[in-house]
């Protein structure tokens, strides 16, 4: 199953609303999972199952979708939420990350 | 505290082998699967293989079938990753990731800090 993301990189301001796609070449249900990772850092878990919030994400993360669709949304974006953004299908193995969004300083 | 320390990577020459290892702390480890995810140098995150938290159970990617092991030793709370007949496009950073629910792969709750492996001669 491939994954892809759009945009590929992104410019916004903090407070600005961010959403982040990505679709799978054949339905995989709610299976997909949202990770940020920072420069030199492992990735974080955001998103699980499509729209599950990981403990301890803030709430102005959200997710959404089923089927081959699904949007990640950041509702107000933070000084601390510049990184790259993948989506990951779940639905069966190998399972394959996107390429993944980088959200910068606009 | 979770706590995951990838070790092992180095500098390795086109069709040498080497061995990474994830120590875990801070959880019941053989209730959980595992799994490494490398990351090449400025680029994308790729799954590599999956263990049962019994160790009964192993998955790889076709990039590294053949060639990759995975294993667990659960007496000592420790992931491997045995690595044969390296190539250059294995050259990575390697992560070792926990799934937060026993009896599933994925997602992954904790990642280790990574460690970085060099193929070249």
């Amino acid at each position: 199953i491939q994954m892809t993301q759009s945009p590929s990189s992104l410019s916004a301001s903090v407070g600005d609303r961010v959403t982040i796609t990505c679709r799978a070449s054949q339905s995989i249900s709610g299976y997909v999972d949202w990770y940020q990772q920072k420069p030199g850092k492992a990735p974080k878990l955001l998103v699980y199952t499509a729209s599950t919030l990981q403990s301890g994400v803030p709430a102005r993360f959200s997710g959404s979708g089923s089927g081959t669709d699904f949007t990640l949304t950041i509702s107000s974006l933070q000084p601390e939420d510049f990184a790259t953004y993948y989506c990951q299908q779940s639905y069966t193995i190998p399972f394959t990350f996107g390429p993944g969004t980088k959200v910068d300083l606009k | 505290e979770v706590r995951l320390l990838d070790s092992g990577g180095t500098l390795v020459q086109p069709g040498g082998s080497l061995r990474l290892s994830c120590a875990a702390s801070g959880f019941t480890f053989d209730k959980y699967a595992m799994s490494w995810v490398r990351q090449a140098p400025g680029k994308g995150l790729e799954w590599v293989s999956a263990i049962s938290g019994s160790g009964d159970s192993t998955y790889y990617a076709s990039s590294v079938k053949g060639r990759f092991t995975i294993s667990r030793d659960n007496a000592k709370n420790t992931l491997y990753l045995q690595m044969n007949s390296l190539r250059a496009e294995d050259a990575a950073l390697y992560y070792c990731a926990k799934s937060p629910f026993g009896g599933v792969i994925v997602p992954f709750d904790y990642w280790g800090q990574g460690t970085l492996v060099t193929v070249s001669s």
